[in-house]
This record gives C-alpha cells, sequence and structure tokens, in this order.
C-alpha cells in the first residue's frame, strides 16, 4: 500500500528563519511526487511536480527535492504569508489520471 | 479564467439522508477528482472522471458514487448519510493531454458537509 508520511505535524518560525519539512513515502514505482499548499477554508494550491531522484524545483522562497525515499521542502526566509498547510503526495507508476495518495501535511506558521 | 467551482459550499444533512454535490471544472479541464478530507484521514481519494467514465476509483464504500457529464461537469451523491461523512470534500480538475501528467490539480474551495 501507497504510504506518505510528513513531518513534523506542524512547524513555527520567525520571519527570516530558514527550515524544512519532510515527506517520506513508500509507493511501489514512482510517477511523480507533488507538493501542494493549503490555505485555511480553501482548497489546495499546486506547488510542484518532482519525477526523479536528484530533482530539484524552486519557486521564490520554497525549493523542492527528492531522493529516493523522501522529499524535502526547503523554505529560505520565510515570510508570514508563507504560513498554510504544506501536502505532499505520491502517484505509483501503476496509476494513471489524477489518483494520488497525500500525507497528512505540516501545518507552517511563520511570525513576523 | 474561471476556476473550479463547487456547489454548495455549506450544507448540513441529519444520518440516513442523501446528499449531491456538484463540481463546475475549469473549462477545457476532462478529468475531474473527487477528494474527501477530513482531520484525521487527510484527503483521500474518492473517484476520478475522464470524458464521462469514471478511470479510477478509491476505497470508499458503494454508498459514494458520482458522474461526469458531457460538459465535464461532475456530481458526487452520497447515500444514507453516516455520522463519519463529515467531511469537506474536494473536487479538482485537469488537463490531460498527451505526454506525462504533470500531477498539477486544480481544486475547487471544497463542500462542507456536516451529518448530524
Amino acid at each position: 500500500e501507497d504510504q506518505v508520511t510528513q513531518s513534523p505535524e506542524a512547524l513555527r518560525l520567525q520571519e527570516g528563519e530558514s527550515s524544512s519539512l519532510n515527506c517520506s513515502y513508500t509507493v511501489s514505482g514512482l510517477r511523480g511526487l507533488f507538493w501542494y499548499r493549503q490555505d485555511p477554508g480553501k482548497g489546495p494550491e499546486f506547488l510542484f511536480t518532482l519525477y526523479s531522484a536528484g530533482e530539484e524545483k524552486e519557486k521564490e522562497r520554497l525549493k523542492a527535492t527528492l531522493t529516493k525515499k523522501e522529499s524535502f521542502l526547503h523554505i529560505t526566509a520565510p515570510k508570514p504569508e508563507d504560513s498554510a498547510t504544506y501536502l505532499c503526495a505520491v502517484q505509483a507508476i501503476r496509476e494513471y489520471g489524477n489518483k494520488l495518495v497525500f500525507g497528512a501535511g505540516t501545518i507552517l506558521r511563520v511570525k513576523s | 479564467k474561471a476556476g473550479v467551482t463547487q456547489t454548495p459550499r455549506y450544507l448540513i444533512k441529519t444520518r440516513g439522508q442523501q446528499v449531491t454535490l456538484s463540481c463546475s471544472p475549469i473549462s477545457g479541464h476532462r478529468s475531474v477528482s473527487w477528494y474527501q478530507q477530513t482531520p484525521g484521514q487527510g484527503l483521500q481519494f474518492l473517484f476520478e472522471y475522464f470524458s464521462e467514465t469514471q478511470r479510477n476509483k478509491g476505497n470508499f464504500p458503494g454508498r459514494f458514487s458520482g458522474r461526469q457529464f458531457s460538459n465535464s461537469r461532475s456530481e458526487m451523491n452520497v447515500s444514507t448519510l453516516e455520522l463519519g461523512d463529515s467531511a469537506l470534500y474536494l473536487c479538482a480538475s485537469s488537463f490531460l493531454g498527451q505526454g506525462r501528467n504533470t500531477g498539477e490539480l486544480f481544486f475547487g474551495e471544497g463542500s462542507r458537509l456536516t451529518v448530524l
């Protein structure tokens, strides 16, 4: 069974304090690993797709990396507007379409 | 362009009733997926429709069903509601064209169902 575990469950940072969120996954053949951001009362918003170990993607203060067992979302010099729940999801290679398995998420709070 | 629209946004039902939720995808998107989000289980895949055909199904009982219309709009139905069905139901659309699926889903804001 495909599984995604995210840590920590919650993270509080001061503005400008860089950190990383972890996503460990177990899947029989990875088609893709995805990061989403979810604000309270909203649906998740797509951030990145990573396909193979060693791949990296960047967007503003966020950088996602991928190994064979886990992914990291690095947040550099975060701002209060980066506060949100960050979700990691995987899709197995045997799946097609949009059947994703999500982790429980990391709740990030950035204080000014 | 307009995003994914879900209706109703909030609804309250009692046990044993049924409910129908609606989703209008982004124009041109042919794939519509449904997810259930709860504090305890997180986001769980319900099913996906593509060109009016269900092409993926999650591990939910038969009380959960859906359909897609020729204009790509989708509905999901939950019959014989149980307390545990209280959740945020999210619809997501994507355009599946040629080549690699990017996994970029566009989610609506969800329909929050409360079962009393």
